[in-house]
């Protein structure tokens, strides 16, 4: 596609749920990231991958959180037991490789626990 | 570690004079810098991009940003803002030291710019 693509845009679930974000990256980038956004904030770095594997997961807040990239294009962010802190804008970015190219960013999950 | 301050939370310009949105970083290696616009409900836009070679860079929109080593700062400036300039800012920073390396954005500053 174009851009990077995340779906769904909204999500609502309810405390104690699983929930699964998807992210397709523009065609052809190894490198995708993940990042969560709470309103006025910055985006807080989860994770990064470079090709199938997880090059940086440093930033997952605990192992409630799980991401895959099996194929090395779609990625998937998975939450376990979901809890109120963990609404926020979940967002997807891509770029060619690794090195000096900037990010690419997709439009975001809203996620809401109820 | 990385990491990227943006000390103000808000800047107020009027139309038509300079502004200048701040940022410092810190990294181990190089550093490869980058802003980004974000716009409400919409996605973090790319303005432009620092690497190597000349220390002022110049982006979309009119913007410009200015490296300075000695002072591990990369702030965001214009020449004459517009009311659609008015947005939240990121700066961000690659660590350039190692195999991989992470984009760490700052916290962001909201610009607003009055008539």
């Amino acid at each position: 596609g174009a851009g990077v693509s995340q779906t769904p845009s909204n999500k609502v679930t309810e405390k104690g749920k699983y929930v699964e974000l998807r992210c397709d990256p523009i065609s052809g980038h190894t490198a995708l990231y993940w990042y969560r956004q709470s309103l006025g904030q910055g985006p807080e770095f989860l994770i990064y991958f470079q090709g199938t594997g997880a090059a940086d997961d440093s930033g997952l807040p605990n192992d409630r959180f799980f991401a895959v990239r099996p194929e090395g294009s779609v990625s998937t962010l998975k939450i376990q037991r979901t809890e109120r802190g963990d609404s926020a804008v979940y967002l997807c970015a891509s770029s060619p490789g690794q090195g000096h190219t900037e990010a690419f960013f997709g439009q975001g999950t809203r996620l809401t626990v109820v | 570690a990385q990491s990227v301050a943006q000390p103000e939370d808000q800047v107020n310009v009027a139309e038509g004079n300079p502004l200048t949105v701040k940022c410092t970083y810190s990294v181990s290696g190089n550093p490869y810098l980058f802003w980004y616009v974000q716009y409400p409900n919409r996605g973090l836009q790319f303005l432009l991009k620092y690497i190597t070679g000349d220390n002022l860079v110049k982006g979309s929109y009119g913007f410009e940003a200015e490296f300075n080593k000695s002072q591990t700062s990369f702030h965001l400036k214009k020449p004459s803002a517009l009311v659609s300039d008015s947005a939240l800012y990121f700066c961000a920073v690659r660590d350039m030291q190692g195999s991989a390396s992470k984009i760490i954005f700052g916290s962001g500053t909201r610009l607003s710019i009055r008539p």
